[in-house]
Parts: structure tokens; sequence; C-alpha cells
């Protein structure tokens, strides 16, 4: 079956350290894999889409990975801070289809 | 990418009766609009594919009698939750497409509560 899996544990670091978030997949062949931020009772917010031919992508302090024959991507966030405390989550369209597909998010707190 | 708006942002009804959420997208003509359902402490899930001038395609387990989707123009589209339980109280999102290059633009959601 297909599942797309993300750290449920929150991820507890402190201001100024880097933040990696994993996510994997399997019984998919994206084209493109995309990370969202939530905050609670908001709609998600696109953050980066990276596709199948690329290995990196950043922006400012984000960086994400994506290694198709791990069916892997980690998201960075380096020096991170309070505010980037919210749950993040990875998205991902299946052959032919536009609709995303999400996990369950990782929720990430940044202690002051 | 794409501005979203969604109405109302909560919503409180009676079982029994019918509540419509209105997505529209502002600045950006949407032949598709995607509703999401999103249970707490849980990830979204994809309720149905809206088309501009044609039925929905459901997804499988998605009652079409229930949730009646409509998309009668190309910045709006409606989900009715028709006879609403108490089960079917949680958090209705859309989204909006511009293209892979920008990934998906999200409305702020409805929380629906059915009493």
């Amino acid at each position: 079956s297909q599942k797309i899996e993300q750290n449920s544990e929150a991820l507890n670091i402190q201001e100024g350290k880097t933040a990696t978030l994993t996510c994997n997949y399997t019984n998919y062949s994206p084209a493109y894999l995309q990370w969202y931020r939530q905050d609670p009772g908001r709609g998600p917010v696109f953050l980066l889409l990276i596709r199948e031919n690329e290995k990196e992508k950043r922006k400012e302090r984000l960086k994400v990975t994506f290694d198709t024959t791990l069916k892997q991507s980690l998201f960075h966030i380096t020096a991170s801070q309070p505010a980037d405390s919210a749950t993040y989550l990875c998205a991902l369209s299946d052959t032919g289809r536009r609709a995303l597909t999400f996990g369950s998010g990782t929720r990430l707190q940044v202690q002051p | 990418g794409a501005v979203v708006s969604q109405h109302p942002s909560r919503v409180i009804c009676k079982s029994g009766t019918s509540v419509k959420i209105e997505c529209r997208s502002l600045d950006f003509q949407a032949t598709t609009m995607f509703w999401y359902r999103q249970f707490p402490k849980q990830s979204l899930m994809l309720m149905a594919t809206s088309n501009e001038g044609s039925k929905a395609t459901y997804e499988q387990g998605v009652e079409k009698d229930k949730f009646l989707i409509n998309h009668a123009s190309l910045t709006l589209s409606t989900l009715t939750v028709t006879s609403a339980h108490p089960e079917d109280s949680s958090f209705y999102i859309c989204s909006v497409g511009q293209g892979a290059n920008y990934g998906y633009t999200f409305g702020s959601g409805t929380r629906l509560t059915v009493v």
C-alpha cells in the first residue's frame, strides 16, 4: 500500500540549532515533493518544492533534499527560531494526479 | 501564488441541517480546486477534486450525496455538508494549484461543529 511517513513524535530543539525533519514514502513515484507549514487552526502554507531530478533545494534558512532511491526527503531549518514552531507536512502527487497526498506531519517546538 | 479565501471560518450547526462552505480563488482562474478534511491531530485527507463545469471526483469512502461540491465558475467552489451529524465535525480546507512550480495555496479552513 502507499504510505507517506513522517516522525509523529514532536521534535524539540533549542533556538539557533538546526532542525531536521524526515519524510519517507513507499509505493509512490512522485515527480516532485513539497513541504508545508501548518499552524494550529490554519491551512497549510507552501514552503518548498523539489523535483525528482533535483538533489537539494534551498530557500533562506530552509533546505530540502530528495533521494528517490531511498524514497526519502529531509527538511532542514537552520538557525531555528521560536517562530519556526509549527507542524511541518510533506506532500506529494502520485503519477497522473494533481491532488496532493500528505504525510501525518511532524510538530516542531523551538525552545528559546 | 494564488490568493484563496474560504468562508466561513467557523460554523456550528444542529444535527440534520446542511452547511455550505465557500472557497474563492481571488486572483487565479482555477479550473480545479481540492477539498480536504482534517480531524484533530491527524493530517489532511483529500475528499474530492472539484472541476469547473463538471462533476467533482470523490475519493474512495467519501459519500457524494453527503458532501455536495459545486464548481460553477473559475473562482468559486462550494462544499455543502448535507444532513450533518456530529461525526462530520472537522476542519475542512480547500486548495488551489497554479502549477507544479508554485506549490498549492490553501484556504484558511472552516471549523465545522455539529451539535
